[in-house]
């Protein structure tokens, strides 16, 4: 699976939308991005993933690059309760993977009132 | 809730000792997946089971052992506890063990102090 690099930790305003960004540039064709995110020693919880299209639910949106090297998770309007670890994976969808998701370190967002 | 159940959820033991987590996966998931998280070291990936066999390993010390039951349930087994393996123990659960399975789900995790 492709690396991902993101930024250690970021702040944001409460109300304000936070913006997680996540590089993947070795990415390749069959692979997904997805988030999940982690609250304080938690269980993670899954967000969003997409291919190449951008993608929203209830929780947030996905925005994924063109050449598919980048993407940004958007929280709309972050609430105290978005503080978390959020991680960025990569994985194929193939017959070779069994599944399993393979952290990295994440970006630790800290909302602020 | 995410439907994966794991217990203990605190557990404080002393070296050298040995102890069993269990988990139950969400009804009908056939995948479980072991997951250590120190504080040093972030979410490293154990090993998963799929419907009773092994389907992947990660890095799971050969002192740490796992299986999964003919009911699903999947328990993890760790032997001659040193103060390192003191974690938080992450199961999930997926439905499938190949190919794009979707979303994790994770159960709350289970607290190994080793003293």
């Amino acid at each position: 699976d492709a690396k991902t690099t993101q930024p250690p930790s970021m702040d944001c305003a409460e109300g304000r939308a936070a913006n997680l960004p996540c590089n993947h540039s070795t990415i390749s064709g069959n692979e997904y991005v997805y988030w999940y995110r982690q609250i304080h020693s938690q269980g993670p919880q899954y967000i969003i993933h997409g291919l190449k299209n951008n993608e929203t639910n209830e929780m947030a949106s996905l925005i994924i690059t063109e050449d598919r090297k980048s993407s940004t998770l958007i929280l709309p309007h972050a609430t105290l309760r978005d503080t978390a670890v959020y991680y960025c994976i990569v994985r194929d969808y193939g017959s070779s993977n069994t599944g399993k998701l393979i952290f990295g370190q994440g970006t630790t967002l800290q909302v602020k009132p | 809730d995410s439907g994966v159940t794991q217990t203990p959820k605190h557990l404080i033991t002393a070296t050298g000792q040995r102890v069993t987590l269990r988990c139950s996966p969400r009804s009908g998931d056939l995948s479980v997946y072991w997951y250590q998280q120190s504080l040093d070291q972030g979410l490293q990936f154990l090993i998963q089971y799929y419907n009773g066999e092994e389907r992947a390993k990660g890095n799971i010390l050969e002192r740490f052992s796992a299986q999964q039951f003919p009911d699903l349930h999947s328990e993890l087994n760790l032997s001659s506890l040193e103060l390192g393996d003191s974690a938080l123990y992450f199961c999930a659960s997926s439905p499938a063990g190949t190919g794009l399975t979707g979303e994790l789900f994770f159960g709350e995790g289970s607290r190994l102090t080793v003293l």
